[in-house]
């Protein structure tokens, strides 16, 4: 069936470089949320949508992490002059409503910055 | 949020049941109880959540201490596909979207 799929499922970039991770909802949900996980530990809230309205971005660590859901659907997840603790594993969850609701992950994005 | 307390690590062997446990004394009225598990080099997996009452799904059952300050997840009869981190998480239910994960129980199941 069709879950939440991430793309690149691996990304290596030089510190200081811009990186985009892609995030495909499963379809009609409302909800789309991004998590970080860093080695060992479990994932940690960066950002919440409903539909294209970013509703809490209250996780995310700096202003050079960016994310937007422009037509409610697809999600971008941008991190600007990489720095090496930017290192984890990017999960990306869609629900179809806020309350309660399931979240289904996607596999992430194992992003490493040397 | 209220927090959750569940142990680093647990050993089962293959077949038999498992009791997962976890404490969260300081659970309010509006607080669901979510269950969730990450096989390796996967994400996260919904597995059951419930509030009062005791839940049963075709994954695991979820038993509830009638004060609800703690609760137990019970697989039945453990794989080797069920080795996985578990996560015990407080989700309330007027304001809660976001999960908190916190660190889990790391399972691991023995043939």
């Amino acid at each position: 069936g069709a879950g939440v799929s991430q793309s690149p499922r691996y990304k290596v970039a030089k510190r200081g470089q811009d990186v985009a991770l892609r995030c495909d909802p499963i379809s009609g949900h409302v909800s789309l949320f991004w998590y970080q996980q860093a080695l060992g530990q479990g994932p940690e809230f960066l950002t919440y949508f409903q539909n294209e309205a970013q509703l809490d971005k209250s996780g995310l660590p700096s202003d050079r992490f960016f994310a937007e859901r422009p037509e409610g659907s697809v999600s971008t997840l941008k991190i600007q002059r990489t720095q090496q603790e930017d290192s984890a594993v990017y999960l990306c969850a869609s629900s179809r409503t806020e309350s309660n609701q399931p979240q289904h992950f996607g596999d992430g994005t194992r992003l490493s910055i040397l | 949020d209220a927090k959750t307390t569940q142990p680093n690590s647990m050993e089962s062997n293959e077949e038999e049941p498992v009791h997962l446990p976890c404490n969260h004394s300081t659970i309010s009225g509006t607080d669901y109880i979510h269950w969730y598990r990450q096989l390796p080099s996967q994400g996260p997996e919904y597995v059951i959540h419930g509030l009062t009452s005791n839940v049963n799904n075709r994954m695991a059952s979820l038993a509830i201490a009638e004060d609800r300050k703690s609760s137990t997840l019970i697989l039945h009869r453990a794989t080797l596909r069920d080795a996985a981190v578990y996560y015990c998480i407080l989700r309330d239910f007027n304001s809660g979207y976001a999960l908190n994960f916190g660190k889990g129980t790391s399972l691991l199941v023995t043939p």
